[in-house]
């Protein structure tokens, strides 16, 4: 089982640009949540997707906005890049159960300059 | 506005004795509690969770405590072994199947041999 993965590993970006991260969720898994981790801080609730739409947001603004794939695969989008978006971005998968059933994957670091 | 805080951002321990975690939060919303540890270029790991309707729960060397009158829970861990060293989130949700955890700023622990 490969559990939760999470592409790029690493992404360097313009302010202003667009980016798009990915996730795959451990199998079994139906519901994606994504967090965002500015360093030194705890990571923050950005939102989460089950049955292909959101189900709860954070207080993030709607240049952030996702998508779930009919195999529960998930991206994050984040549109005019601010410095203020560099962090660690992490995604969590799980069955929809319960919280503590969430498995985190390794996280997406990103750099705007 | 942070709802859950770590106010210590690091503790030392010696091999074999107690580690002791603090977190305090302000939602009074708030009625399930995660622990979460996490070692470098990983994911945020479950560790052990506790319900508003209980004051203590445990798991092997891990025992969460909640005073919900004071707002306030710790993590004891007994023994502390070299594995335990690293970064150890608090979190908060408004009920166990709440996907939007408020996270604290974390606590790294390192246990000297």
């Amino acid at each position: 089982d490969a559990g939760v993965t999470q592409s790029p590993t690493h992404l360097i970006k313009t302010r202003g640009q667009q980016v798009t991260l990915r996730c795959s969720p451990k199998s079994g898994h139906d519901t994606v949540s994504w967090y965002q981790q500015a360093l030194g801080q705890g990571p923050q609730f950005i939102f989460q997707y089950y049955e292909e739409e959101e189900r709860q947001r954070g207080n993030f603004p709607d240049r952030f906005s996702g998508h779930q794939f009919p195999n529960y695969s998930s991206e994050l989008n984040v549109n005019a890049l601010w410095l203020g978006d560099s962090a660690l971005y992490l995604c969590a998968s799980s069955s929809g159960l319960a919280v503590y059933e969430q498995y985190f994957g390794p996280g997406t670091r990103l750099t705007v300059t | 506005d942070q709802q859950v805080k770590q106010n210590s951002p690091s503790l030392s321990v010696q091999e074999g004795r107690i580690s002791i975690l603090n977190c305090d939060y302000t939602n009074s919303m708030f009625d399930y509690f995660l622990w979460y540890k996490k070692y470098p270029a990983e994911g945020p790991t479950f560790l052990i969770s506790i319900s508003s309707i209980k004051d203590k729960n445990e798991d092997g060397r891990f025992t969460v405590f909640l005073n919900k009158s004071a707002k306030h829970l710790s993590l004891h861990i007994v023994p502390s072994q070299p594995g335990d060293s690293a970064v150890y989130f608090c979190a908060a949700s408004e009920g166990f199947n709440d996907y939007k955890l408020s996270f604290g700023a974390g606590t790294t622990v390192t246990v000297r041999a």
